[in-house]
Parts: structure tokens; sequence; C-alpha cells
């Protein structure tokens, strides 16, 4: 199993369109997750930090479930400017280390 | 400036020459990442640096690729011999590492275009 896994997409949405996400991690020790959101051929950049059982964001609400290590990313009233990908980041604990690893993404496109 | 610098910004080579690919991470950003993405795919983990530990280089795809980081700042990834599949956007990442038990987000430089031709 992948550490950190997305559902592979693509979203194609219009506009003003609820959109789900879904991303699930297989290491329970998990503490940290996060949501970035990547435009085309740009770099990575923070969407949300998700702590405790979620968030919320304006239109963006992140989810945590740790029983089932489910996170979600709900979009409501979906904008043009909302295409991207969007990556799930998770925590990797190791005895030596603790770093981020990130999911393959999920692409949305939303259309008029 | 206050974000990670990545230099140079597009780099073209011809196959079987080095490479090296320099990044300044975010000043007292403990932990530095680097991941390679090509065209429509997903990051790929190559190394982790976190403060004066070991390095996970378990991502390295090749012995061709090595990566150090001077004194805790700067680092440089470099590709020996490279070939046309080391075509690639080459993103460094730094983070303050652990932050109050958490591991803290990851900011991103603007990449490293490589093309090997």
């Amino acid at each position: 199993r992948k550490e950190v896994e997305q559902d592979p997409g693509p979203f194609n949405v219009p506009e003003g369109a609820t959109v789900a996400f879904n991303c699930t991690y297989s290491n329970s020790a998990s503490q940290s997750f996060f949501w970035y959101r990547q435009d085309c051929r740009k770099e990575p950049k923070l969407l949300m930090s998700v702590y405790s059982s979620g968030n919320e964001d304006g239109r963006f609400t992140a989810q945590l479930n740790r029983a089932s290590q489910y996170i979600s990313l709900l979009i409501r009233d979906s904008k043009l400017s909302d295409s991207a990908t969007y990556l799930c980041v998770v925590n990797m604990v190791k005895t030596s280390y603790d770093k981020v690893i990130f999911g393959p993404g999920t692409s949305l496109s939303v259309i008029p | 400036g206050a974000g990670v610098s990545q230099s140079p910004s597009n780099k073209v080579t011809e196959k079987g020459k080095d490479v090296e690919l320099r990044c300044d991470p975010i000043s007292g950003h403990t932990a530095l990442y680097w991941y390679r993405q090509s065209l429509g795919q997903g990051l790929e983990f190559l190394i982790y640096f976190q403060g004066n530990s070991a390095p996970d280089k378990s991502g390295l795809p090749s012995d061709r690729f090595s990566a150090e980081r001077t004194g805790g700042s700067v680092s440089t990834l470099t590709i020996q011999r490279t070939q046309q599949e080391d075509s690639a956007v080459y993103l460094c990442a730094s983070s303050l590492g652990v932050f109050g038990g958490r591991v803290t987000e990851a900011f991103f430089g603007q990449g490293t275009r490589l093309t090997v031709v």
C-alpha cells in the first residue's frame, strides 16, 4: 500500500458545484496533515493545514478521520480559478526523522 | 529573499554532462527536500535533509544523483552523466521541521527546469 493515496481524477465540474477529494494514508502514527494546491507549471503551495477533526477556510473544508486514516477536502461554490491539482500531504514518522509525504494529486477542472 | 530560491531557473545540457542545481532555503529552516516532477506527473521524492541527521536518500533514482547540504543551509543537487530521462523540473522545499510536536508546512522554490538534449 502506498503511503498516501488520492482519488486519481480528473474531476471536471461546472462552476458553482461542490466537489470533494479523498485521501488515505498508511501510517497510523501520522500527526500532521495538509492540503496543497499546484497550478499548471507552478510550484505547490499550501492551501490549508488540517488539525484535529478538521477545519474550514471560506469555501474550503478539510476533514480528518484518524480511525479510518482518511482526509477529505470539500470545495463549495467552485470557481474557474479553483482549477488546479490538489495534493494531500501527510507526515511520515520514523525513529530517526519525521518528514512530509506528498500524495500523487487529484486534478480539478472547473468549467464555465 | 524571504522565500526558497533555486538556481538556475532553466538549464539545458548535453547528454553525458554533469549538472549542479542549487537551493537556498528560507533562513532558519532546518528541513530541506528535493523533488523531481516530470510533465503531467506527480512529485517524485529524491532526498530529505533534517538538521544534522543523516539525510534520507531513499528517493535518489541512481548513483548518478547526489546531494549535499553545507552548513545546514544551501543545498546542491548534482546529476552526473545526465540522460534524457533526467529531463524534468527539480523542486526544492524547506520547512522548520518539527515544531510543537508537529511537522510544519513545506515552502517550495520555483524549481529548475532541466532539459537534457
